[in-house]
């Protein structure tokens, strides 16, 4: 069966100190990656998705940015992370066919 | 992007019937889903339904879709303090790789 890792869980940051999310799927192959960002009391904003390696599209321009070094890998970074980076950030995978994607954990990210 | 919109709270008593509604604009949806979001945890998805379906019944729960009103609607029978969360609707549409989000429905269980 499929499953999808996020670490940290939390984090606690200073403004302009990097940031490096990561996320990993187990038990499939050539998924879409997303990565989204809920902030407190609001819905979900999509930031990037990626259909493959290397391949990234940006959905909100901002100081963030992604990469996929591997199939199953999608990580989410920063250089210097803003006060209004706090949130709650989900990664989420799907397959082909009925796009049903599938959630994280979640890391929730406290910029100070 | 998509405008998928759902009212933001909903209160019941432990053993009635909750029922949550969204709303979207783009008559071209796909599929359209429900997830639950417990506290602190990422989002679990509990069912979806095909844009050409009325209704889908799985368990205590039913999802009923207007396609000409463009309104979607989720019913918890018998509703549980385990069923305490926040719920979004989402759809997809042909030609976007992501699914389209609405802001959440908070549902509170009364004991």
């Amino acid at each position: 069966s499929q499953t999808i890792h996020q670490w940290p869980a939390t984090l606690v940051q200073p403004v302009g100190s990097p940031l490096s999310l990561e996320c990993t799927v187990e038990g499939t192959s050539n998924p879409n990656l997303y990565w989204y960002r809920q902030a407190a009391g609001r819905g979900l904003q999509l930031l990037f998705y990626s259909v493959g390696i290397g391949q990234i599209s940006s959905e909100v321009p901002q100081n963030l940015s992604a990469s996929r070094p591997q199939d199953r890998q999608f990580i989410l970074s920063s250089k210097k992370l803003l006060l209004s980076d706090s949130g709650f950030y989900l990664c989420a995978w799907s397959g082909a066919g009925l796009g049903l994607q599938f959630f994280g954990p979640g890391t929730r990210l406290t910029v100070l | 992007g998509e405008d998928v919109e759902q009212s933001l709270f909903l209160s019941v008593r432990e053993g009635d019937s909750s029922v949550i509604n969204c709303t979207y604009t783009d008559s071209s949806s796909t599929y359209l889903y429900w997830y639950k979001q417990e506290p602190g945890a990422g989002l679990q998805l509990l069912t979806y339904i095909f844009s050409n379906m009325d209704m889908k019944q799985d368990q205590r729960l039913t999802v009923l879709l207007n396609k000409k009103d463009k309104h979607l609607s989720l019913r918890i029978a018998d509703t549980q303090t385990g069923d305490s969360a926040i719920y979004f609707c989402a759809e997809s549409i042909p030609g976007a790789n992501n699914l389209f989000f609405g802001t959440g429905t908070r549902l509170t269980v009364i004991p």
